[in-house]
């Protein structure tokens, strides 16, 4: 079946640095997708989204890329602070289906 | 804007007891979907409602019900809950049409002994 995934489950980087998390689709007729972090004893909150008719977009030290012809997804984190230590997950949506296919999630550690 | 709130925040069951799990949405947001979200298995989609109307449904039991009401707050229930269930339950709402970002609450962690 469908599924979403991430190929490392943790990434380790220094403060200040730059982070990209990456993240496979498998499913090709998945038409929208997000970006949310998830810290510990909360939900997942969303960073950011973009449509498969785009192929990048920034927001505030952050940038997706998506590259449709692979099925690869990454974020990328300018600048990376202690505060973005968390979980990253992926996840895809089919407008047909109505409903998110997330990813196993990478977790982000930032050391100083 | 209040974010979506979910009640309570934690509960503790016994195997084949029942539990009914709150969730209101985003002011204006008529979508509600449910996730569990368990170390093994990640996230995992469980229905979604719209306009008090199942519009999707994941691949759980029937144990595991939900509803919306016409204020578009929904509540899931799960019955005759067995140790598997014990799992982090989100809710998320959304606009519901077209693209719209699902924004989360910060769960009912449900142990079940």
């Amino acid at each position: 079946g469908e599924s979403v995934g991430l190929h490392l489950p943790t990434l380790s980087v220094q403060e200040g640095d730059n982070s990209i998390i990456n993240c496979a689709y498998s499913n090709s007729a998945s038409d929208y997708f997000i970006w949310y972090k998830q810290e510990s004893g909360k939900g997942p909150q969303f960073i950011i989204d973009i449509r498969s008719n785009m192929d990048k977009r920034q927001g505030q030290r952050v940038t997706v890329l998506l590259n449709k012809t692979v099925k690869h997804l990454s974020l990328q984190i300018a600048a990376t602070q202690p505060g973005d230590s968390a979980v990253y997950f992926c996840a895809d949506y089919t407008g047909t289906a109505s409903k998110l296919t997330f990813g196993t999630g990478t977790r982000l550690q930032v050391t100083l | 804007k209040a974010g979506v709130t979910q009640t309570p925040r934690y509960l503790i069951k016994t195997r084949g007891q029942q539990v009914t799990l709150s969730c209101s949405p985003i002011s204006g947001h008529r979508s509600v979907s449910w996730y569990q979200q368990t170390p093994g298995q990640g996230l995992q989609f469980l229905f979604e409602y719209f306009s008090e109307t199942q519009r999707n449904k994941g691949n759980f039991p029937g144990r595991f019900s939900g509803r919306q009401f016409s204020n578009s707050r929904s509540e899931m229930n799960v019955s005759t809950l067995e140790l598997g269930d014990s799992a982090l339950y989100l809710c998320a709402s959304s606009l519901g049409q077209g693209n719209s970002p699902l924004h989360f609450g910060n769960g009912t962690r449900l142990t079940v002994t």
